[in-house]
């Protein structure tokens, strides 16, 4: 079945440093991708997506490419900000089942 | 304010003890779904409603239950709860068939003694 595989957190990072955190997929068809965020205390919200293969998704310094050849949609930013410190879910849309399936999330924790 | 609230926000019970966590939002979206997010699994999806009167099981509907009488509103019953049910809940909403994109309530944390 469909199913996403995101990297085993947490992440620590200083302030200003760059930041991978890495996700593939496992699907039928031609899924969406997503890259979802959690603040402590809140609900999640959508970071940003990505609908076909070589699109980029990018929202708030951070981006994402749809790689089919790779099965992988890898986060990214080139400085983070104690700001950032959050809970990121990788997710896919299965449209032959009207679900969004989630990774198990990677916590970042960047340090001033 | 677009938005989806849950209600309670927290909430301790005791097992067997008939709960209902409510969700509204007010954006008029067709879809809603529940979530369970558990330390190392993730959210999970439990029910998910496509529109008024139409409901169907998620990944893990065991022990749960769900009704849509209304558009904005989709609240989860737990008729028994136990202590495996322990865990933290989102609703959360999405236009039809863009289902991917959704806006997810604050979370409402549950503990079954």
């Amino acid at each position: 079945g469909n199913s996403v595989t995101q990297m085993e957190g947490p992440v620590t990072l200083s302030e200003e440093a760059f930041l991978t955190i890495n996700c593939t997929y496992t699907a039928t068809g031609y899924p969406s991708l997503f890259w979802y965020v959690q603040y402590p205390g809140e609900g999640l919200q959508l970071l940003l997506k990505a609908t076909k293969a070589d699109d980029k998704g990018s929202n708030k310094g951070f981006e994402a490419t749809y790689r089919k050849e790779t099965t992988s949609f890898h986060l990214e930013k080139g400085s983070v900000q104690v700001s950032d410190s959050a809970v990121y879910f990788c997710a896919l849309s299965d449209r032959s089942t009207d679900k969004l399936i989630f990774g198990t999330g990677t916590r970042l924790q960047v340090f001033p | 304010e677009a938005q989806v609230t849950q209600n309670p926000r927290y909430l301790i019970t005791v097992t067997g003890k008939k709960l209902t966590v409510t969700c509204s939002q007010n954006m008029n979206h067709e879809y809603m779904s529940w979530y369970r997010q558990d330390p190392g699994l993730g959210l999970r999806q439990i029910y998910y409603s496509m529109n008024v009167e139409v409901t169907d099981k998620g990944d893990v509907p065991e022990g749960y239950k769900v009704s849509r009488k209304e558009k904005r509103n989709f609240p989860l019953i737990l008729e028994s709860p136990s202590p495996n049910q322990t865990s933290l809940y989102f609703c959360a909403s999405s236009p039809q068939r863009t289902f991917g994109t959704q806006y997810f309530g604050p979370g409402t944390r549950l503990t079954v003694l």
